[in-house]
Order: structure tokens, then sequence, then C-alpha cells
């Protein structure tokens, strides 16, 4: 049963620290997506990335986030440094081919910045 | 640009009672639209999908009918139980050089035995 797995599944963290998330996507799914979820904003995208390649991170403060994905089974979302109103759940989701109407979400990262 | 409006929750329901949320659409084209449901502590799962005008998407009981003439996505369940309870989110698929998934804000289930 493939799936998208994220790690940590939760973080507690103080502001100004460095917070690192990783998604491992599914394997053969080539974009991979980086949400943020939160009560007041709903579900924002904040990158995406095609074959390795970011395609679009308008979504992401660019001070402080950074996206990578170092090899095409790892994809990381970098917060430096991190600020209480960062605090959410961050979601990685995969996809196949330039059609990625469906995506596959991994199960989150609840991050706590305090 | 694109948007998803869905109803707003909490809907609460007992079991075995008919359930409707609402989702209406804004798009320039012709989008694919989904509904995906997130059960609690866990990430969004796709329920259902269609294509095109007046297909009808349908997984383990819930059915939604794409209607192009009143841009909307309906969801709905003949029969809900408590494990429906969730959280459901309508979603179109923007194509083209961004190739997004545009979401509503999600609408909570609630289904009381």
């Amino acid at each position: 049963d493939a799936r998208v797995t994220q790690t940590p599944r939760h973080k507690v963290t103080e502001m100004g620290q460095e917070v690192t998330m990783r998604c491992q996507p599914i394997l053969g799914h080539n974009t991979v997506f980086w949400y943020r979820q939160t009560m007041m904003q709903g579900l924002e995208l904040l990158a995406y990335f095609r074959n390795r390649a970011p395609l679009d991170d308008s979504g992401m403060p660019k001070d402080r986030f950074s996206a990578e994905m170092p090899d095409a089974t790892l994809a990381t979302l970098k917060i430096q440094p991190s600020e209480p109103r960062d605090s959410a759940v961050y979601f990685c989701a995969s996809g196949f081919n330039r059609r990625v109407d469906t995506q596959y979400f991994g199960p989150g990262t609840r991050l706590t910045v305090l | 640009g694109d948007s998803v409006t869905q109803m707003e929750g909490p809907v609460t329901l007992s079991e075995e009672a008919f359930l409707t949320i609402n989702c209406t659409y804004t798009a320039t084209g012709y989008p694919s639209l989904f509904w995906y449901v997130q059960y609690p502590g866990e990430g969004l799962q796709l329920l259902l999908k269609a294509t095109k005008a007046d297909d009808k998407g349908s997984n383990k009981g819930f059915e939604a009918t794409y209607r192009k003439e009143t841009t909307s996505f309906h969801l709905e369940k003949g029969s809900v139980q408590v494990s429906d309870s969730a959280v459901y989110f309508c979603a179109l698929f923007e194509g083209g050089a961004t190739n997004k998934l545009i979401f509503g804000t999600g609408t909570l289930l609630a289904v009381q035995p």
C-alpha cells in the first residue's frame, strides 16, 4: 500500500529555532506539493515541485521558508527562524505527471512554535 | 481567479440521515472537480472526482454530479454513518501553467449515533 510519509508527525519548538520537515513521496510520483493548514486560513499551497524542480513557491514566505528536493525520494521544508504564527499542520502531497489533479496526501506534521 | 465555495459547518446529523454538502465553483475554463475527506488526525484523501459536465463521481456511498449550468458539485449520501464524521473539502483543478488544486474551506460533518 503506497503512501506518502512525513516526519516528524509532531514538532514543538521555540521561537527562533530552525525547523525541518521531511516528506517521502510515493515511489514513481514526480510531483510534490507542500500545503499548510490552519483554522484561520484553511489549506494553503506553499510550494510545488515537478521532477525535483520548483515550479511554484509563490505561497511561501521567502524570507524564512525554503523547500527543496535533494532527490526523488525526499522533499524538505525548512523554516528558519520559526515564529509562533508558523504553528500549523504542514502536509506534503504527491502526484504523477503533468496532470496532478489527483494528489495523495501524507499524514502531516503538526508544528507548534512557542 | 478560480475559486470554490462550500457550505459552512458544522453539519450535525443522526446516523442514517441523508447528507448534502453544497459546493459551487467559479472557473474560467472547464475544471475537474473533487471531493476530498480528512479524518481526524490524518491527511486529506480523495473521495471522488468528476472531470466533465454531467459526470457523476461516486465512492463509498457518496455521490456528486458535475453541474455546469449551476456551477455546482454537491456531495450527497443517502445514509450516513458515525464513521463518516470528518471534514469534507470540495476542490477544483486549475490546469495550465499553475497546475493547482483550489480547495474550499472545508465542512465539518459530525454524525451522532
